[in-house]
C-alpha cells in the first residue's frame, strides 16, 4: 500500500511559471523526501527534510513540511522544459524499514 | 560502481518462465530495497535488506517472489512460474545508512510476461 498520495495528479505550465505539488501521508514520519523520474529512468532523489523541520530550499526547489496536517508542497520556482517528468514523496514506513512512494505528480511543462 | 547497476534492462518471459533479475547497489551502501513500478504509477515497496539481512518483505505479492542478498552487496530478485501480471518494471534502490537518508536508484529492469 502506499503511505503517501500527490495532489495534482497532472499539471501542464508553461516555462518561466511556477509549479506546485502537494503530498499528504497517514502515520508519523521520520522524514519525507520528494524524487523526480524522467520517462523510462530511474528515479533521482531532489531533497530530504526531515520531521522537526518546516521549509528547506535547494536551487529553484522549495519544500514545506506540515506533520500537523500530514502534508508536504514542493514548489519548483521558474519552471523550464527539461523539469518535465513525474515527481514523487517518499516517507517511511511505521516499521521504519522502507520508503515508501506515492502514485506521483506528472509535471509537463511547455516552452 | 558510479551508481547502482541493474540487470538485464529488459526481460520478455514466456508465461510460466522464471526469472532472476540483479541489482549491484553502490559500494558500501548498507540498505538496498526493490520496488516494483506499474505504468503510471509510483514505486510499490517489495522487500528490504539492511546488509544480508532481510529485514522486511511484507511487499511480496506472492510465494513466487523470492529476494536474496547473500553477501551484503549483490541482490537477486526472483520471480518463479512468471504471469501476466508479473509485467511491471522492477527498480533496486541503495542507501548508505538506513532508510531515512537518500536513495539512489537503478534504472530498473523492464519484464513484459507474454
Amino acid at each position: 500500500s502506499q503511505q503517501g498520495e500527490e495532489d495534482p495528479q497532472a499539471l501542464s505550465i508553461q516555462e518561466g511559471e511556477n509549479a506546485t505539488m502537494n503530498c499528504s501521508y497517514k502515520t508519523s514520519i521520520n522524514n519525507l523526501q520528494w524524487y523526480r523520474q524522467n520517462s523510462g529512468r530511474g528515479l533521482v532523489h531532489l531533497i530530504l527534510i526531515r520531521s522537526n523541520e518546516r521549509e528547506k530550499h535547494s536551487g529553484r526547489l522549495r519544500v514545506t513540511l506540515d506533520t500537523s496536517k500530514k502534508s508536504s508542497s514542493l514548489l519548483i520556482t521558474a519552471s523550464r522544459a527539461a523539469d518535465t517528468a513525474s515527481y514523487f514523496c517518499a516517507t517511511d514506513n511505521q516499521a521504519g524499514t522502507a520508503l515508501i512512494f506515492g502514485k506521483g505528480t506528472t509535471l509537463s511543462v511547455s516552452s | 560502481g558510479a551508481g547502482v547497476s541493474q540487470s538485464p534492462r529488459y526481460k520478455v518471459a514466456k508465461r510460466g518462465q522464471d526469472v532472476a533479475l540483479r541489482c549491484d547497489p553502490i559500494s558500501g551502501h548498507v540498505s538496498l530495497f526493490w520496488y516494483q513500478q506499474a505504468l503510471g504509477q509510483g514505486p510499490e515497496f517489495l522487500t528490504y535488506f539492511q546488509n544480508e539481512a532481510q529485514l522486511d518483505k511484507s511487499g511480496l505479492p506472492s510465494d513466487r517472489f523470492f529476494a536474496e542478498r547473500p553477501e551484503g552487496s549483490v541482490s537477486t530478485l526472483k520471480i518463479q512460474r512468471t504471469q501476466k501480471e508479473d509485467s511491471a518494471v522492477y527498480l533496486c534502490a541503495s542507501t548508505l545508512g538506513t532508510p531515512y537518508t537518500e536513495a539512489f536508484f537503478g534504472q530498473g529492469t523492464r519484464l513484459t510476461v507474454v
